[in-house]
Order: structure tokens, then C-alpha cells, then sequence
């Protein structure tokens, strides 16, 4: 069981906005950064967000992460069809003394 | 431009030995360490550990301590994860990817993962 909580699936129609959740605790989500990944089917992972709400260049500026208290968020705007992946948060935990990822969420589009 | 490459996949048998490798480039090796991270499909993604190409001190998941083994050689941009025995549950993809770290950053530590490999594929498989 992950110390990140994420749902397992999300979904949306081309165009609409949608939003992940990350729930975790006072010793990762609440103290630390969250940053945000990309699973494409069958690419490796490419980071979107760091530091809670920062996107490398290139990342398309319709994601945008936002972290309150111990729960982040990534949000998709305008979404596309090509945006269908896997996503996952991740966060140092000072208790773990480690790195954590939540258990990922399928983005569906219809 | 930062490129982390991987080596190719591998079959093996429960028991044998294993190293994969990580070769970077278009950066300065020991500017960054280096991590590992598993996916599989039942448990998504998992960090295995980091290391230090400066001086190759490892840092290890809890969950993964004592599993595996993290190398580096900086004379060839290269970081490495072995295995002495492999088991089947160590099948997975596994990734290297370059970590960006700030332990001390106002909004706590900031750590995340700039570049990625392209995975290598490991089944173990009797």
C-alpha cells in the first residue's frame, strides 16, 4: 500500500478539465515538495510538476499542480486524447527517510 | 542535451547474477546523482535507492536494502544496479533517472527526476 493516496481512475472528454489527487501525511505531502509524473503506454516516465507546481519547459502550461496541507493535485485543462497515461505523484518522506510514489492514476479519455 | 541510456533486456534464471546499466551524457556525471526506480504492474512505481557518482555512496529504499546493489563509475558516466540472486519477483521494468535534489529549498526537500532512461526490461523466469 502506498503512503501516497491516489485514485485509481479518473476520466474526461476531449477538452474538459480534470484533476488528480495525492493525499498523504505531515511527514511527506506536508512537509516536503510534490512533483508529478507521465506514464505514456510503453514510454518511460516524463516529469510535469516539480515543486509542488513548477513545469519544466516544455510541459505544457494546460498542467498545473497546487499542493495544500498534506494533499496535491495535478490538473489537466483542454484535455486530448494523447494525454491518455498513467500519472503519479511523488514526495520525500522524513520518516521513511525515502522517496514515495503514490499508486498512480489511469487517465481515461472517452 | 541529457541522455540516460540503458541497457537492453534481460531473461534470467532464479539464482543467477545480474547488472544492468545506466550511461549518461551532456551533463557532468558527478554533478547529480543517480536513481533507480522499479515498475510493475500491480505496484506502479517504486524507488530503489539513489547513488553518488562522486564518490558511489548509495542510498537504498528500506524496501529494497540488502536486494540490490548501486554502482557507479565515473570514469564512464555509468551507474549500475546488481543483483547476486535473483528471484522472480524481481521482475520488472527498472528505470534510471537523473535526480535533481535541494534538501534544504523552502518548500522542504525537494527532490524529482529531470531525465529519464528508457527502461530495461528484467524477467526472471525458471
Amino acid at each position: 500500500q502506498s503512503m501516497l493516496t491516489q485514485p485509481p481512475s479518473v476520466s474526461g472528454t476531449p477538452g474538459q478539465r480534470v484533476s488528480i489527487s495525492c493525499s498523504g501525511s505531515t511527514s511527506n505531502i506536508g512537509s516536503n515538495a510534490v512533483a508529478w509524473y507521465q506514464l505514456l503506454p510503453g514510454t518511460a516516465p516524463k516529469l510535469l510538476i516539480h515543486t509542488n507546481n513548477q513545469r519544466p519547459s516544455g510541459v505544457p502550461d494546460r498542467f498545473s499542480g497546487s499542493k495544500s496541507g498534506t494533499s496535491a493535485s495535478l490538473a489537466v485543462s483542454g484535455l486530448q486524447s494523447g494525454e491518455e497515461a498513467d500519472y503519479y505523484c511523488a514526495a520525500w518522506d522524513d520518516s521513511l527517510n525515502g522517496l514515495v510514489f503514490g499508486g498512480g492514476t489511469k487517465l481515461t479519455v472517452l | 542535451e541529457v541522455k540516460l541510456v540503458q541497457s537492453g533486456a534481460e531473461v534470467k534464471k532464479p539464482g543467477e547474477s545480474l547488472q544492468i546499466s545506466c550511461r549518461a551524457s551532456g551533463y557532468t556525471f558527478i554533478s547529480y546523482w543517480i536513481a533507480w526506480v522499479r515498475q510493475t504492474p500491480g505496484k506502479g512505481l517504486e524507488w530503489v535507492g539513489f547513488i553518488s557518482p562522486a564518490d558511489s555512496s548509495p542510498k537504498y529504499s528500506p524496501s529494497f536494502q540488502g536486494q540490490v546493489t548501486l554502482a557507479a563509475d565515473r570514469s564512464i558516466s555509468t551507474a549500475y544496479l546488481q543483483w547476486s540472486s535473483l528471484r522472480a519477483s524481481d521482475t520488472a521494468m527498472y528505470y534510471c533517472a537523473r535526480l535533481h535534489s535541494n534538501p534544504w529549498s523552502e518548500f522542504g526537500v525537494v527532490n524529482y527526476f529531470d531525465s529519464w532512461g528508457q527502461g530495461t526490461q528484467v524477467t526472471v523466469s525458471s
